[in-house]
């Protein structure tokens, strides 16, 4: 069946990198956009970018520019997400997840997600 | 960036009752609005896609409607499983953004 498996929880001080993989299978990797969601302690969801695993072209929003890289090992059916210069107001359950398009029409959404690698932040 | 508002931000409900949830986008996104239900320590899953869609293995009684800037999302008769919180999401543009969450909560 179709899944994401993420890597596990994550605890790392301030000013450090988080690097987050996710293995897909049950479909073709490269045939599907790979986004990064994150939720804070209680709080929403805020979408972080998307990378396009058969190009590699990536897609951050503004908040993220600086400090993510998005990276995907296309042989392994694995996406990367590192999030530099780690702050405590980083500290989030972060997700990936894929996107599918509506056949025959420009609507996406997102179908399937990881179950989310926990980051704590705290020194 | 296109900016999504849900209301109410929670709503107590009970067993059978008809919910509505009301998603509001700053600028027009035609169709381009999905629903998503998260339960605590899980993923989000969609229910809704592209404004009226369900997706396959959804209950018929969640149903979306709406376009341009005003959406909504019904459910007809609350059961159990259905308390958790609902997101309403567009996709019509970069930065995708989510609604701030809506929790529905047993009465």
């Amino acid at each position: 069946q179709v899944q994401l498996v993420q890597s596990g929880a994550e605890v790392k001080m301030p000013g450090a990198s988080v690097k987050v993989s996710c293995k897909a299978s049950g479909y073709t990797f490269t045939a599907y956009y790979m986004h990064w969601v994150r939720q804070a302690p209680g709080q929403g969801l805020e979408w972080m970018g998307w990378i396009n695993p058969n190009s590699g072209d990536i897609n951050l929003a503004k908040n993220f520019q600086a400090r993510v890289t998005m990276t995907r090992d296309t042989s392994i059916s694995t996406a990367y997400m590192e999030l530099s210069r780690l702050r405590s107001d980083d500290t989030a359950v972060y997700y990936c997840a894929r996107t599918s398009g509506v056949v025959n029409s420009p609507y996406y959404y997102i179908d399937v997600w990881g179950k989310g690698t926990t980051v704590t932040v705290s020194s | 960036d296109i900016q999504m508002t849900q209301s109410p931000s929670s709503l107590s409900a009970s067993v059978g009752d008809r919910v509505t949830i009301t998603c509001r986008a700053s600028q027009t996104i035609s169709r381009y609005l999905n629903w998503y239900q998260q339960k605590p320590g899980k993923a989000p899953k969609v229910l809704i896609y592209a404004a009226s869609s369900l997706q396959s293995g959804v209950p018929s009684r969640f149903s979306g409607s709406g376009s341009g800037t005003d959406f909504t999302l019904t459910i007809s008769r609350l059961q159990p499983e259905d308390f958790a919180t609902y997101y309403c999401q567009q996709s019509y543009s970069t930065p995708l953004t989510f609604g701030g969450g809506t929790k529905v909560e047993i009465k």
